[in-house]
């Protein structure tokens, strides 16, 4: 495991209320990465950050936003919830210290969120 | 701009082989290689660069035909534990990194 928690692991809310989900590392990689994966769509980039402070869009961002205040924490943050937001959403790292190349991603647990 | 993966699903008995292919339209630079059990993250198998050059990990093992845009994954003896859905990940020139997934393939091996 690359040391890789996300939080909730599960989570049901309301359309429309504001929904914050967090990702966790420990092992000081430089970039992290926020994905949706949804039944016949694989896995689609929402947001990925490239240092502190330093974040970018993906393919799917429309109703999302990311902070990345420090080298361990992303949080994506959906401002109001809607039902098309229903995924499980995967939070990935990579870059270890000391490498300039990006390489290989490694995937924490996800989170699986219902929107009613 | 999302690769095809093919065939989208494919049984197999243990111990037989199987191939999947993943075809992007736009040059590549690298192509990433996960699968997925039911439930659990993607976990990562191989990375393959432009080049052509082919990798292993155990029995499976892979490659890249820059020419054609297309990488192709080879299961050869399968067990029971190769079952899962298999992802492609695609990165393309002066993308900074960010991987474009296929679809999926999902694998599955019965005794």
């Amino acid at each position: 495991d690359a040391g890789i928690t996300q939080s909730p692991r599960h989570k049901v809310t309301e359309t429309g209320t504001p929904v914050t989900l967090r990702c966790h590392q420990t092992e000081n990689h430089r970039y992290m990465y926020w994905y949706r994966q949804d039944p016949g769509h694989g896995l689609r980039l929402i947001h990925y950050s490239y240092g502190v402070k330093d974040t970018d869009k993906g393919e799917v961002s429309d109703g999302y936003s990311v902070s990345r205040s420090k080298t361990e924490d992303f949080l994506l943050t959906l401002e109001s919830a809607t039902s098309s937001q229903t995924s499980v959403y995967f939070c990935a790292i990579s870059g270890a210290s000391g490498e300039t190349t990006q390489e290989t991603q490694y995937f924490g647990p996800g989170t699986r969120l219902l929107v009613l | 701009q999302q690769p095809v993966q093919s065939p989208q699903a494919v049984i197999l008995r243990e111990g037989e082989d199987a191939v999947i292919n993943c075809s992007s339209s736009k040059a590549l630079y690298s192509v990433h290689w996960y699968r997925q059990k039911h439930g659990e993250a993607p976990v990562f198998l191989m990375i393959l660069l432009k080049g052509g050059e082919q990798k292993g990990h155990d029995k499976i093992s892979a490659s890249f035909n820059e020419k054609k845009q297309q990488s192709s994954l080879y299961l050869t003896a399968s067990q029971l534990s190769y079952s899962g859905t298999y992802f492609c990940g695609t990165e393309f020139y002066n993308q900074g990194g960010k991987l474009i997934f296929g679809q999926g393939t999902e694998l599955s091996v019965k005794p």
